[in-house]
């Protein structure tokens, strides 16, 4: 079946400093990623939809330029966390789609800023 | 704005015992809707979707388009059905999910 892995899947970083997720589908092409933000015991809040080789495209009230988001290739999409604030703590969940159009999850990376 | 709620935070039902999680969305169109589980220490995984009119695990879903309900259902759980269930929305296929505030379903011995 279709994999989809994120690294790292812990991180702790300090106030003000960036951190990187990355985010692979392992044995298939994904032309569209999701990135989603999961809070202790909530939902899954979609952040951003990653396409190939074009700007993401963000949902309201997702900041661009503190949530970069980058898909270079057919099998990878990071989100950057740019001058990261403690209120950025929390679980961030890629998806990578497959045609025809299933999402397929990665295990999550649990982002803590200090 | 599409709009997906799951009313029960938390199911608790004996094994054996039939389960009916409630999911209801809010969309003017015609949308798809799946059903998602998570596993303890496990990613998120498609359980079912409502095109597919599949009965996965003994799980079914009838969307109602009148009720805008899309309820799961199974006659008997099983202790290995304890998860996290979550209701999702897409407008169209290849469109972004939203996902409801999910169930918590325990199934005691």
């Amino acid at each position: 079946g279709a994999v989809v892995s994120q690294h790292p899947s812990w991180v702790i970083c300090k106030s003000g400093t960036s951190v990187k997720i990355e985010c692979r589908s392992l044995d298939f092409q994904a032309t569209t990623m999701f990135w989603y933000r999961q809070f202790p015991k909530q939902s899954l809040m979609l952040m951003a939809t990653s396409n190939e080789g074009s700007k993401a495209t963000y949902e309201q009230g997702v900041e661009k330029d503190k949530f970069l988001i980058n898909h270079a290739s057919l099998t990878l999409s990071t989100l950057t966390v740019t001058s990261a604030h403690p209120e950025d703590s929390s679980f961030y969940i890629c998806s990578a789609q497959t045609e025809p159009y299933e999402q397929y999850f990665g295990p999550g990376t649990r982002l803590t800023v200090t | 704005a599409q709009r997906v709620t799951q009313p029960e935070k938390l199911l608790s039902v004996f094994k054996g015992a039939p389960v009916e999680l409630k999911c209801n969305y809010s969309y003017s169109g015609s949308p798809e809707l799946f059903w998602y589980v998570q596993y303890s220490r496990q990613r998120l995984q498609l359980l079912l979707r409502h095109i597919s009119r599949e009965s996965i695990k003994g799980f079914t879903a009838d969307l109602n388009k009148g009720e805008t309900s899309f309820h799961l259902k199974k006659p008997f759980a099983q202790e290995e059905d304890s998860a996290m269930y979550y209701c999702a929305l897409s407008k169209a296929a290849g469109n972004k999910l939203t996902f409801g505030g999910g169930t918590r379903v325990l199934v005691k011995p």
